[in-house]
């Protein structure tokens, strides 16, 4: 059964980068089936997509985060990335990768929360 | 502001049927299927139905989708206390270079 787990730091300041991880259990990252993405919920608040990568290196974006954004795959690790730029308060929030198999958001990690602040 | 619209709150009583609407445009709804998912509190969203109407195996058949035009709506029947959550509704935006759309979140209180 695949299992997602997001992993990182649970603070950070100001104009720093937001690093997380997200550790893929039950499948390889490298399977052509799925797509691996991003979404976060800031508190109280909505759901937000951030991108997705295949594991060919391809890769789409939120148009609102493109510049910012850059998501990366570890075959050896089995691991999906998020790096998020030049953060603001505006980027706290509770930050799930999921995968996207034909169309569909369908398997979340528990996601993990992110808080930007000195 | 999300691209698509849903109803910030929703209510009914057990054994009520209640439904969620969920309005988009052309380039998404208009354009590409519709998702949707089920957060209980302090939990990841769960899909609930994919594919305009679709439930994935275990999702009980209380829970119905469907697509006209450029809305979608998400039906429970027979409420029960446990589907007191929150509901999303999501689809692919053709425009730009595509990219993934929620709505805001509909917030079902079981009375």
């Amino acid at each position: 059964q695949l299992q997602l787990q997001e992993s990182g730091p649970g603070l950070v300041k100001p104009s720093e980068t937001l690093s997380l991880t997200c550790s893929v259990s039950g499948d390889s990252i490298s399977s052509s089936t799925y797509f691996w993405g991003w979404i976060r919920q800031p508190p109280g608040k909505g759901l937000e997509w951030i991108g997705s990568i295949y594991y060919t290196g391809s890769s789409f974006h939120n148009p609102s985060l493109r510049n910012r954004v850059t998501i990366s795959i570890d075959t050896s690790k089995n691991q999906l990335s998020l790096n998020l730029r030049s953060v603001t308060a505006a980027d706290t929030a509770v930050y799930y990768c999921a995968t996207e198999t034909s169309s569909i958001l369908d398997n979340w990690g528990q996601g993990t929360l992110v808080t930007v602040s000195s | 502001q999300s691209v698509l619209t849903q109803p910030p709150s929703a209510s009914g009583t057990p054994g009520q049927r209640v439904t969620v609407s969920c309005s988009g445009t052309r380039s998404n709804i208009g354009s590409n299927t519709v998702n949707w998912y089920q957060q209980l509190p302090g939990t990841a969203p769960k899909l609930l139905v994919y594919n305009n109407n679709q439930r994935p195996s275990g999702v009980p058949d209380r829970f119905s989708g469907s697509k006209s035009g450029t809305s979608a709506s998400l039906a429970i029947s027979g409420l029960q206390s446990e589907d007191e959550a929150d509901y999303y509704c999501a689809a692919w935006d053709d425009s730009l270079n595509g990219y993934w759309v929620f709505g805001g979140g509909t917030k079902l209180t079981v009375l």
